[in-house]
Parts: structure tokens; C-alpha cells; sequence
């Protein structure tokens, strides 16, 4: 099966810099990768996701990279703020048949420092 | 659209009894629904798949006798925890993915969340 690993676990950034948080994955299948955002309590909120066919995607202050060949893929936050604060977990799934399951990393733990 | 619902969004029981937890997709069908439970500070862990009218598929380790679920509609899918005991404690979270105009076929979209609490 898939086995995404994420790291760093705990990150801290100063606010306006910028935070980057890594994820591989293992099943060369996978071919679709969200990203969540959870607040403490909170459900998990798809921030940004990529597919396979791409190797980068933007969204106003935060871009996902994405290396087929090494298998990894990277969430890049640009000019955080305060509210960026929260647990980041990266995901990965075969998304071809229907049925498959996401596979989630071990979280990072973003702290934005004022 | 794509909003998914929990309830109860918390619950305290006593050691011995069963809660059941109910997860509904509000604005669309889900064909598929997924059972998770978080631990503090942890990843989410996947118990189940469930799809529509059939039984559901049960992870690896994950009591199917003790987690019992039922996806009766393609709106609706139950978690009950029978027997609920203090280790059962923790937060869970169901997720539906599903088709319609607006969604995204492969994305999973996430209930608010149920934390059981087992005294």
C-alpha cells in the first residue's frame, strides 16, 4: 500500500517569510495529492491539491510542487500571516478506479510567529 | 456545495454503551464515505470505506464488530461504537466523496468532526 511521510513535523516561521513543508510518497500509482489545513477541533479543509499531469499549481499565496520521478511533492506558503497557523497534512491517492483511499502524512505543525 | 455534516459534534458516555455517530452530505451524493479517527497531535487514521448499499471495507487492525457501519442512502452513513470503552476515546471524523456539477470526483470533503469521550 501507500506510505506518504511528511516533514518537518513542527515548523516556525516568522510572519512574511515564507514556510515550506515536504511529503514522498511511495506508490509510483498515486496520482492525485491534496493538501489539508486543520485547525485545532476542526474538520480538515482542502487548501490545494495537484495531479499527476502537472508539476505545479497556484493559489494566490500558496503553490504545491510536484516531482513524479523522485516521488515527492512540497507545499510552499508565501508571505504568511497569523492565520496561517495551523496542522498542514499532505495526502496521496491512485484515484483511478473509484474506490481508492487517501493516504494521509504525519502532519506538520505550522506555528507563524507575530 | 459539498458540505458534509456530523452529529453529534461531541458526546460523553459511560463505559459499556453504544453512540452512535451519523455523517450526511448536505448538497450532493456521496457514493463513497470514509470513517477516520484522530488521536491528539496525531495523523488521521482510516477505519473504513464505505460505499452505498454494500458492506463496508475495514482497515487493518479496526474491529468491525465493535465499529459498525451503515451506509443506508447515498446522503448518509452511520458509525456506531458499540461497547464504547475509555481507549475508544477520540475524535471522528467521516469524509464523502461523490459526483455533481461542482465537485471534484476525487475529492474527499470532511464532516466537522465527533468527539467521543468514553468515562
Amino acid at each position: 500500500g501507500e506510505n506518504v511521510e511528511q516533514h518537518p513535523s513542527t515548523l516556525s516561521v516568522q510572519e512574511g517569510d515564507s514556510a515550506v513543508i515536504k511529503c514522498t510518497y511511495s506508490d509510483s500509482a498515486s496520482n492525485y495529492f491534496p493538501w489539508y489545513k486543520q485547525e485545532l477541533g476542526k474538520r480538515p479543509q482542502l487548501i490545494i491539491d495537484i495531479r499527476s499531469n502537472v508539476g505545479e499549481k497556484k493559489d494566490q499565496r500558496i503553490a504545491v510542487t510536484l516531482n513524479k520521478t523522485a516521488k515527492h511533492f512540497s507545499l510552499h506558503i508565501t508571505e504568511t500571516q497569523p492565520e496561517d497557523s495551523a496542522v498542514y497534512f499532505c495526502a496521496a491517492i491512485a484515484a483511478n478506479f473509484g474506490n481508492e483511499k487517501l493516504t494521509f502524512g504525519t502532519g506538520t505543525r505550522l506555528t507563524i510567529i507575530p | 456545495g459539498a458540505v458534509v455534516s456530523q452529529h453529534p459534534s461531541w458526546v460523553i458516555c459511560k463505559s459499556g454503551t453504544s453512540v452512535k455517530i451519523e455523517c450526511r452530505s448536505l448538497d450532493f451524493q456521496a457514493t463513497t464515505m470514509f470513517w477516520y479517527r484522530q488521536f491528539p497531535k496525531q495523523s488521521l487514521m482510516l477505519m473504513a470505506t464505505s460505499n452505498e448499499g454494500s458492506k463496508a471495507t475495514y482497515e487493518q487492525g479496526v474491529e468491525k464488530d465493535k465499529f459498525l457501519i451503515n451506509h443506508a442512502s447515498l446522503t448518509l452513513s452511520t458509525l456506531t461504537v458499540t461497547s464504547a470503552h475509555p481507549e475508544d476515546s477520540s475524535f471522528y471524523i467521516c469524509s464523502a466523496r461523490g459526483s455533481g456539477r461542482a465537485l471534484v470526483s476525487d475529492t474527499q470533503y470532511f464532516g466537522p468532526g465527533t468527539r467521543l469521550t468514553v468515562l
